[in-house]
């Protein structure tokens, strides 16, 4: 079956630009996470959604950034004025109940965004 | 909040033998402990994982063990392939706002020389 998938794969903004990343969890999943991985380091937690409500928001790094989830399925992840330091590949994971279950994350491939 | 540490960064060994890395974590409460592997251009993808009830746990040549007093975990891999090279992370899971956030070590750099 089809699984976590992320777009665009690649994205290359100019500094102080918005940027949209869109997640497709796979279907059926409540759960959805977004993560960051910088250059050489380990993922970093962003916002877990359930549903379409997001309880733990608690690793969005500045005001800058927001996410949203419609449907209980699509996420759009949104950072606006983009810095240098934003550049990463942000991925986004999926699991089906989330909650207390402590079930498989699935990810997607990642976008990976540079700002120039 | 939840601190992950993972060793060695980089790990090389020759095709058959095996191969070990080690976390270890700080949050006593965290009961879920995932290894995911990640080749290049691909995102992480799940290979084992444990859960505080149970000590160790095999799949074919992959195991994971845990050690909850000592608050440390490792992953092993038997009888290693060229395929098995990539990039390994654990990852600690933390029930806090409701979900299963998990905190990732920074990542073991796998490389199985013929």
């Amino acid at each position: 079956g089809a699984g976590v998938s992320q777009s665009p794969s690649n994205k290359v903004t100019e500094k102080g630009k918005d940027v949209e990343l869109r997640c497709d969890p796979i279907s059926g999943h409540t759960a959805l996470y977004w993560y960051r991985q910088s250059l050489g380091q380990g993922l970093e937690f962003l916002i877990y959604f359930q549903g379409n409500s997001a309880p733990d928001k608690s690793g969005l790094p500045s005001d800058r950034f927001s996410a949203e989830r419609t449907g209980g399925s699509v996420s759009t992840l949104t950072i606006q004025r983009t810095q240098q330091e934003d550049s990463a590949v942000y991925l986004c994971a999926s699991s089906s109940r989330g909650g207390t279950n402590q079930e498989t994350q699935y990810f997607g491939p990642g976008t990976r965004l540079l700002v120039l | 909040g939840e601190n992950v540490e993972q060793h060695p960064s980089t790990l090389s060994v020759q095709e058959g033998d095996s191969a070990v890395i080690k976390c270890t974590y700080s949050d006593s409460a965290s009961n879920y402990f995932p290894w995911y592997k990640q080749e290049l251009g691909k995102g992480p993808q799940l290979i084992i994982d444990i859960r505080s009830n149970v000590g160790e746990k095999k799949d074919q040549r992959i195991a994971v063990t845990l050690n909850k007093t000592a608050k440390h975990f490792s992953l092993h891999i038997t009888e290693t392939q060229p395929e098995d090279s990539a990039v390994y992370f654990c990852a600690a899971s933390s029930l806090t706002g409701g979900g299963n956030k998990l905190t990732f070590g920074t990542g073991t750099q796998l490389k199985v020389e013929l």
